[in-house]
């Protein structure tokens, strides 16, 4: 089992719509989560990230974090063909000294 | 905001060539990097964590005879990749965490390694 496992997608969407990501992680031991939109060539930028349970909203962005499940999500609202890239999920765990494990990241396309 | 400026952006170079990488945090000290590897449509694995006047933790599976990092200020961090090899060929990626933050690590922009 993977530790971190997102679908590769390509998710396709239409311009205006809400894309929804998911990812799930193994490890209970994980403490904090992030999201990171990765273009074609080029290194990761930091989207969002989540520490507790619940929702956490930036502009068009929403993380979701369940605990329980072992699970959190990115929602991106109003989606533009710019949002078009990688969503990569990470993971730090307690005692890891700041290590980010990355799930394989999802392809998101938004069609116009 | 915080910039981790990583040099060079690209390499192409012979096969059995050693190549070094640099990554530098412009406006903050850095204890602890991480360099990370990219093959294409994968994605990055952990490599090494160079933690400031010390060896560097090399993750399973990575050689370290072959990958040296030296982390000799708290700013910079070098990966020397050895006697590299056509399956060395990817994208490799540091990172730094600020020492005197709690936000995530950032990334540089990464280097394009080809081995012909």
């Amino acid at each position: 089992q993977k530790e971190v496992e997102q679908n590769s997608g390509p998710l396709s969407v239409p311009e205006g719509a809400i894309a929804s990501l998911n990812c799930t992680y193994s490890d209970r031991g994980s403490q904090s989560f992030f999201w990171y939109r990765q273009y074609s060539g080029k290194s990761p930028e930091l989207i969002m990230s989540i520490y507790s349970n619940g929702d956490k909203e930036d502009g068009r962005f929403t993380a979701q974090l369940n605990k329980a499940s072992q699970y959190v999500s990115l929602l991106i609202r109003d989606s533009q063909p710019s949002d078009s890239a990688t969503y990569l999920c990470a993971v730090t765990r307690t005692g890891g000294g700041n290590k980010l494990t990355f799930g394989t990241g999802t392809q998101l396309k938004v069609e116009l | 905001g915080a910039v981790v400026s990583q040099h060079p952006s690209w390499v192409i170079c012979k096969s059995g060539t050693s190549v070094k990488i640099e990554c530098r945090s412009l406006d903050f000290q850095a204890t602890t990097m991480f360099w990370y590897r990219q093959f294409p449509k994968q994605s990055l694995m952990l490599m090494a964590t160079s933690n400031e006047g010390s060896k560097a933790t090399y993750e399973q599976g990575v050689e370290k005879d072959k990958f040296l990092i030296n982390h000799a200020s708290l700013t910079l961090s070098t990966l020397t990749v050895t006697s590299a090899h056509p399956e060395d060929s990817s994208f490799y990626i540091c990172s730094a965490k600020d020492r005197d933050s709690n936000q995530p690590q950032h990334f540089g922009d990464g280097t394009r390694l080809s081995i012909l």
